[in-house]
């Protein structure tokens, strides 16, 4: 099972910011946080990860709290395109081997 | 373009067909994965290679094979499927298995329809 929760859905205004949460109150403490997001039809793409510290690319913002409990995702100013499913994946130990096990995401509507 | 090239994009089968999935990637990794997605399903993994040797397998049926010639290229074979098994197929790759840090990327995915 997934370690992490999330909103089913959201709404965002096209050229606000999107602020997507996500809880991971049972993560360790040498496991990352990382995001991806699914386009209809197309392969999850990678947006960012983080351990503690907050991080920002291109894509995104990762925002991370002091007990690693939550973390929020932001895309500054979203654009139509941005509208796909995301998700917020720990890494999992099962069976001895450690994987990215992928919950159901949000489903991102960015509307005009 | 993430560097994972999946072909062919769509394919159609018959149950009693014989086909194969091929993945290829372009990245220098290490280790390659094949994941399943089924309608309204979350993303499963299937299988898992590192150095070209398979370390994973979620109790796959075996109508479903895999194969890793060398570390760019992964191949999932098909043979005998059912109509359950129509899905988007998912190829990935990442420099190592471990994920500290490590960071995984996708393919555009194969999807499969078994008739």
């Amino acid at each position: 099972d997934a370690k992490t929760t999330q909103p089913p859905s959201m709404d965002c205004a096209e050229g606000r910011a999107a602020n997507l949460p996500c809880n991971h109150s049972t993560i360790s403490g040498n496991e990352y946080v990382y995001w991806y997001r699914q386009i209809h039809s197309q392969g999850p793409q990678y947006i960012i990860h983080g351990l503690k510290n907050n991080e920002t690319n291109e894509m995104a913002s990762l925002i991370i709290t002091e007990d690693r409990k939550s973390s929020t995702l932001i895309l500054p100013h979203a654009t139509l395109r941005d509208t796909a499913v995301y998700y917020c994946i720990v890494s999992t130990t099962q069976g001895g081997s450690e994987k990215l096990v992928f919950g159901k995401g949000t489903k991102l509507t960015v509307n005009p | 373009e993430t560097g994972v090239t999946q072909t062919p994009r769509h394919l159609v089968m018959g149950m009693t067909n014989k086909k194969s999935l091929k993945c290829e990637q372009h990245l220098g990794h290490n280790a390659m994965y094949w994941y399943k997605q089924s309608a309204k399903k979350p993303l499963e993994l299937m299988f898992v290679y590192s150095l070209e040797e398979r370390v994973e397998n979620n109790s796959v049926p075996s109508r479903f094979s895999p194969e890793c010639p060398n570390s760019s290229h992964l191949f999932l074979h098909l043979h005998t499927l059912q109509p359950e098994d129509s899905a988007l197929y998912l190829c990935a790759s990442s420099r190592d298995r471990g994920f500290a840090g490590n960071t995984i990327y996708f393919g555009e995915g194969s999807w499969l329809t078994v008739v």
